[in-house]
């Protein structure tokens, strides 16, 4: 079945960077768009990006865009998100997400993102 | 971008009763292009409805959805305890996708 892994999250102070990692499995991961989507604690669900299959288009929410950069590695299964400039508010659960047309039927455990001093 | 919003924000329901959740778009939402998700606490969501109203694999059929254009409708007809829960919307009309705020049932 369709595994999604997420993993790189914890503390960092604003301004700072971080690079979230989705392994992914059970599925032929190289045919798919894959997402980010995140939930602040208490909050609704936002969607982050999105980039497809090959990697040639990606999409950003308004709120990340110009700090944020998705990727991927066909070779390796893996989907890749850089957080630069990081602030308070992008403090969320991270969740590596994927689906059929741009709905979501397959969502990872979600790592925790905390931005703090 | 499409606003999404959703009433009421909290529903309390009893067991067998129905529950009706709305979502409004800011605009319309081409093609029927609408999801609904249940998230149950310290899980992910976990998708109940894709095209406004196909319910997805292994969802139960007292879930149902409706609507078209801008006004789209979650009934669950007849509640049971486990579907206590956050109900979101969403649309995947054009980019950036958006949620609405989510519905909290409470049983």
């Amino acid at each position: 079945q369709v595994q999604l892994v997420e993993s790189g999250g914890g503390v960092v102070q604003p301004g700072r960077s971080l690079r979230l990692s989705c392994a992914a499995s059970g599925f032929t991961f190289s045919s798919n768009a894959v997402h980010w989507v995140r939930q602040a604690p208490g909050k609704g669900l936002e969607w982050v990006a999105v980039i497809s299959y090959d990697g040639r288009n990606k999409f950003y929410g308004d709120s990340v865009k110009g700090r944020f950069t998705i990727s991927r590695d066909n070779s390796k299964n893996t989907l890749y998100l850089q957080m630069n400039s990081l602030t308070p508010e992008d403090t969320a659960v991270y969740y590596c997400v994927v689906g059929a047309a741009n709905y979501f039927d397959n969502w990872g455990q979600g790592t925790l993102v905390t931005v703090s001093s | 971008e499409i606003v999404m919003t959703q009433s009421p924000a909290t529903l309390s329901v009893s067991p067998g009763e129905r529950a009706t959740l709305s979502c409004r778009a800011s605009q319309s939402v081409s093609s029927n292009y609408l999801a609904w998700y249940q998230q149950k606490p310290g899980q992910a969501p976990r998708l109940l409805i894709y095209g406004a109203s196909t319910r997805a694999t292994g969802i139960p059929a007292r879930f149902s959805g409706s609507g078209s254009g801008t006004e789209f409708t979650l009934t669950i007809s007849s509640l049971q305890s486990e579907d206590s829960a956050v109900y979101y919307c969403q649309h995947y009309t054009d980019w950036p996708l958006t949620f609405g705020g989510g519905t909290k049932v409470e049983i």
